[in-house]
């Protein structure tokens, strides 16, 4: 079984400062993708980056880039340049690559607050 | 906007009741998935349809059924309600290939009183 944990509950930052979020994960497959998503107060589920666990090069979209680190089974999300309109819950989640059952496991969240 | 669609996006109800939420995939997809959010918590899987049959299962209640029909809409039915039950329900949908990305809703709340 696959299990995603994400150790910080609640973090805060500065506006315009940068900030990494953690989350580990655990399963013996070795073909899988691992997701951010954030999910603001109107509850949308809104996908923030992916990373194929079979690429070694980290995936940056934007603002937001990851540190993966397939051998301590490690998934980081770091928000440089932090907007107000980043706060929101940030969940890490795996899924297992195979064709036509693609479920996510889902992590509890990382509450993230931007500070004006 | 996500192409996945969800009814009723609000809904409240008594214990004891039954409730039917309803979601409409993104065109093409074959795949449609059920998670359970409950208060400031994660998603849980509930179970998951793939061409109008039932391909994964995760933490679903017995009480809990789902199915998907021939135009791919799938409807999520929740009987004999309890007041733990209340929280977000989300659909989300996936192409056949495997492109490993999931397309939410914006989904169904629920409150049982």
């Amino acid at each position: 079984a696959q299990t995603v944990t994400q150790s910080q509950p609640e973090m805060s930052v500065q506006e315009a400062e940068t900030v990494t979020l953690s989350c580990t994960y655990d399963t013996s497959e070795n073909n899988y993708y691992l997701f951010w998503y954030k999910q603001p107060p109107s509850r949308q589920m809104i996908l923030v980056i992916r990373q194929e666990a079979y690429k070694q090069q980290n995936a940056t979209e934007n603002r937001f880039s990851v540190n993966f680190q397939k051998a301590a089974k490690s998934f980081s999300l770091k928000i440089s340049d932090s907007q107000l309109g980043d706060t929101a819950m940030y969940f890490c989640a795996f899924m297992k690559r195979q064709t036509g059952a693609n479920n996510l496991f889902f992590g509890t969240g990382t509450r993230l607050t931007v500070i004006p | 906007d996500s192409g996945v669609t969800q009814t009723p996006k609000h809904l409240i109800t008594a214990t004891g009741q039954r409730v039917t939420l309803r979601c409409s995939p993104r065109s093409g997809d074959l795949s449609v998935y059920w998670y359970q959010q409950s208060l400031d918590q994660g998603l849980q899987f509930l179970i998951q349809y793939y061409n109008g049959e039932e391909r994964a299962k995760g933490n679903i209640l017995e009480r809990f059924s789902a199915q998907q029909f021939p135009d791919l809409h799938s409807e999520l039915n929740l009987s004999s309600l309890e007041l733990g039950d209340s929280a977000l329900y989300f659909c989300a949908s996936s192409s056949p290939s495997v492109t490993g990305e999931l397309f939410f809703g914006e989904g169904s709340r629920l409150t049982v009183l």
